[in-house]
């Protein structure tokens, strides 16, 4: 499994925009970038997957640039809700274990 | 859907007693998972089943540790004794499939064991 560093915290006011970096320098052909968030007394919450170019939903934006390395988890006008762990996960397709990390804490003030 | 459910939400218990977790996975979905939460270790993967069949027990941290999963809608984790070090919060996650395209997996809301 492809080992991923991401920052340990960010900081970020209401209504902006936060860019969460993660580096995946040793992944593979078949490997998937994965992100989680995980609130205070929850367990984590799937937000988006994406293999390459850019991937979109109602949550989050993840940008992939084409050699994979590293992959960028994109909120919009962040609110205080967003508070919360973020997790960069590498995933083998069809692959069942979902290794986590660290994590990256995102405090949102007002 | 009521999503995972697990219970209880808090366990206390006192060292050398044995403690139970349970968890009942969404309907439908083939493999549940059971994680360890902990500030110094993070998020850790004890055990996974697909089709009530355990599949890697290689994250259960010693023989004190026993999961079992006698049906579709049902698993628990049993710790027997427990000890102080296994306080933690316990979470259990199902999914109805391999993590491939764009589907995660569910977790619950965990059980914060403490063991005093």
């Amino acid at each position: 499994l492809a080992k991923t560093t991401q920052p340990i915290s960010m900081d970020s006011y209401e209504g902006q925009e936060v860019n969460i970096t993660c580096s995946h320098n040793n992944i593979a052909t078949n490997d998937y970038i994965t992100w989680y968030q995980q609130f205070p007394s929850q367990g984590p919450r799937f937000i988006i997957q994406g293999y390459k170019t850019k991937v979109t939903n109602e949550v989050a934006s993840l940008f992939i640039p084409a050699d994979r390395k590293s992959s960028t988890l994109s909120l919009p006008r962040v609110s205080l809700s967003d508070t919360a762990v973020y997790y960069c996960l590498v995933v083998q397709q069809g692959f069942q274990k979902l290794v986590f990390g660290t994590g990256t804490r995102l405090l949102v003030s007002p | 859907d009521a999503g995972v459910i697990q219970s209880p939400r808090h366990e206390v218990t006192e060292m050398g007693q044995e403690v139970t977790l349970r968890c009942k996975p969404i309907s439908g979905h083939d493999y549940l998972f059971w994680y360890r939460q902990t500030m110094m270790r993070g998020l850790e993967l004890l055990i996974y089943f697909n089709n009530n069949v355990p599949i890697d027990d290689s994250g259960m941290p010693e023989d004190r540790f026993s999961a079992k999963m006698p049906n579709a809608s049902f698993s628990t984790l049993k710790i027997q004794p427990s000890e102080p070090r296994d306080s933690a919060v316990y979470f259990c996650a199902s999914s109805p499939r391999p993590h491939i395209g764009n589907y995660g997996y569910t977790f619950g809301s965990g059980t914060r064991l403490t063991v005093v």
